[in-house]
Formats: C-alpha cells, structure tokens, sequence
C-alpha cells in the first residue's frame, strides 16, 4: 500500500543553519506531494506542495522538489529561524485520491 | 475570510460515553475529511464526506461515524469511548475536484481526553 517515510528526528540546529528533512514515498501512479508544519498546540498549516514530478514547491524559503526518479520529496532551508521550530509532516494524496497519508513527523528544534 | 473552524477546542470525557465534534470547512469547500493524531505521530484518516455522504474509511470502527450537512459543515461522532480514542481530532476541508480531492486545509482540531 502507498506509504509515506521520513527521517527521525529532532533535529536540532542553531540559527541560520541549513535545514534538510528527507521524505520518501511508496505509491503507484502519480500522487501529489505535501509538506504541513504544525505548531505546538495548533493544527497542521499547509506549507508547500508539488503534484507532478520535477515541480519545486517553495514557500516562506522552504523548497521541495517532487523526484520520481528517487521517489522523494526531501523538505530544504537555506537559513532556518528560531520560528521555524515546529514539526514538520511529509504527506501524499494518491492519483485521484481522497485520503491524506502523512509520515510520523519530524520534530525541528532551532536555538539562536 | 475564516479558514476551517472547529469545536469545541477541548473536551474531556470518560469511557463509555459518547462524543460528537463539529467543523465549518472554509469558504467555497465542499468537501470535509476528519483524521485522528495520537501524541507523537501523524494524523490518520478516518473518513471523508462530500454530498453528504461518507465517500470514503479509513480503518476505523463503526464507533466513529460522521455526517455532513447541506452548507457542506460536518459532524463526527465517536459512541462508547475508549482509553485509547484520546487523541487531537482534525478537520479538513477541500475542494472536490473531476479528479479527486484538492489541496486538503486544516483547522485547529479538537483535543478529545478520555479518562
């Protein structure tokens, strides 16, 4: 069945670090692929997405990039922020699909 | 314009009883799933309904059931409550498209206790 797997964590980095949370999916077809942080305490904001291979999402300085070919849709930052402490939640949504099938979270702990 | 609304924000409970949570999808959504999120993991869903109608399950028992009503709001309603139904309920809502649901957008959830 599809199936979503990302990196454990925490990760834990100091400010203006470069961030890289992995993301790999088993799926037929061709899913669209998200990314949703979620705060402490709140629900899951959506923060990016991609629903065909080679599309990049990008939002707030994260980037993904969908990769067929690898089956991945690794989540990067360039500079992350104390802000961006949160965690972050891999999740594809089959071909014509209903239903959304999220990894178990990486949980982001940045320190300034 | 409000995104997906939900209530209440907690509730307690204890086992046996019967529980129902509510959510308002966002504006020009027709469609509203639910998900559990237990302490630590990722949310998993639980059904979705569009035309008023369950489209589709998750595997969850017939204890969880929902409805939807005609301004697309929903209901889940959770029957005979167990120790382990505690959990962060979350709505969805989305579009529904020739080809499946659009991108699904969530609300604050419902953080349901069990004692």
């Amino acid at each position: 069945g599809n199936s979503v797997t990302q990196m454990e964590g925490p990760v834990t980095l100091s400010e203006e670090a470069f961030l890289t949370i992995n993301c790999t999916y088993t799926a037929t077809g061709y899913p669209s692929l998200f990314w949703y942080v979620q705060y402490p305490g709140e629900g899951l904001q959506l923060l990016l997405k991609a629903t065909k291979a080679d599309d990049k999402g990008s939002n707030k300085g994260f980037e993904a990039t969908y990769r067929k070919e690898t089956t991945s849709f690794h989540l990067e930052k360039g500079s992350v922020q104390v802000s961006d402490s949160a965690v972050y939640f891999c999740a594809l949504l089959e071909q014509a699909g209903t239903a959304l099938i999220f990894g178990k979270g990486t949980t982001l702990s940045v320190s300034s | 314009d409000a995104g997906v609304t939900q209530s209440p924000t907690h509730l307690i409970k204890t086992r046996g009883q019967q529980v129902t949570l509510r959510c308002s999808p966002k504006s020009g959504h027709d469609t509203v799933s639910w998900y559990q999120q237990a302490l630590g993991q990722g949310p998993q869903f639980i059904f979705q309904y569009y035309e008023e109608e369950e489209r589709q399950r998750g595997n969850f028992p017939d204890r969880f059931s929902g409805h939807q009503f005609p301004n697309y709001s929903s209901e889940l309603n959770v029957n005979a409550l167990l120790l382990g139904d505690s959990a962060l309920y979350l709505c969805a809502s989305s579009t529904t498209l020739a080809g499946g649901t659009d991108t699904q957008y969530f609300g604050p959830g419902t953080r349901l206790t069990v004692l």
